[in-house]
């Protein structure tokens, strides 16, 4: 049982390269999140999707874009990098509950570097 | 969705200590607060998780106590171990809420 999968799990870019950071997930879940994690500024979100097909943009998206064709995959897109999108970026997926209380599954990171 | 404030930034404690990680949470709102473990090089996993009509949760070494008129809530860790040297997040959500508001973070480092 994998899990949450994020390829690749490092990345050197140049300034204003494009890519795409994939996330997959094996467990059937609805909810889908990506987020950024830098030292000192803790987890931020991204974007997330609450089903297949939608998005919603969380506390940071800009320079971002995101799909989420399939169920179980959930893509990242960087249409021109920035070296202020260097960091660590993590996917998470978790079932919907209608009382809270179903955990977050995080993958274990992709590094991204953009010089 | 409004910010969980979490205290302190890094924290040492020696073998064998109680090593304590404080938060605290504006939206009333919030009914399920976990606390989530991540290693270097990991994703964050769940740790323990509390909702508010209990004061007090505990597994194993892992405590969390809740102080609900003080919207406050706080992980002790007994005979804290090396193997606990991890960056531990604490976190919020609320029925009708699809994310997770996370702390800062606190970077534990238990000294042999």
């Amino acid at each position: 049982n994998a899990g949450v999968t994020q390829t690749p799990k490092f990345r050197v870019l140049k300034t204003g390269q494009s890519m795409t950071l994939l996330c997959a997930q094996d467990m059937n879940h609805e909810y889908m999140y990506w987020y950024r994690q830098d030292p000192g500024m803790g987890l931020r979100l991204i974007h997330y999707s609450v089903g297949e097909g939608t998005t919603a943009k969380g506390e940071v998206p800009d320079g971002y874009n995101v799909s989420r064709l399939k169920k179980q995959n959930f893509l990242l897109g960087l249409e021109s990098a920035a070296p202020s999108q260097t960091s660590v970026y993590f996917c998470a997926s978790r079932s919907p509950s209608r009382t809270a209380g179903r955990p977050q599954h995080f993958g274990d990171g992709t590094r991204l570097s953009i010089l | 969705q409004q910010q969980v404030k979490q205290s302190p930034q890094s924290l040492i404690v020696q073998k064998g200590g109680i090593s304590i990680i404080n938060c605290a949470y504006e939206n009333t709102a919030f009914d399920y607060f976990p606390w989530y473990q991540q290693f270097p090089g990991k994703g964050p996993a769940l740790l323990i998780a509390i909702r508010p009509d209990v004061s007090e949760k505990k597994e194993g070494r892992f405590t969390i106590s809740f102080n609900k008129s003080a919207k406050q809530f706080s992980l002790h860790i007994m005979d804290s171990q090396p193997g606990d040297s991890a960056t531990y997040f604490c976190a919020a959500n609320g029925r009708g809420y699809s994310t997770l508001t996370f702390g800062k973070g606190t970077m534990l480092l238990v000294s042999p």
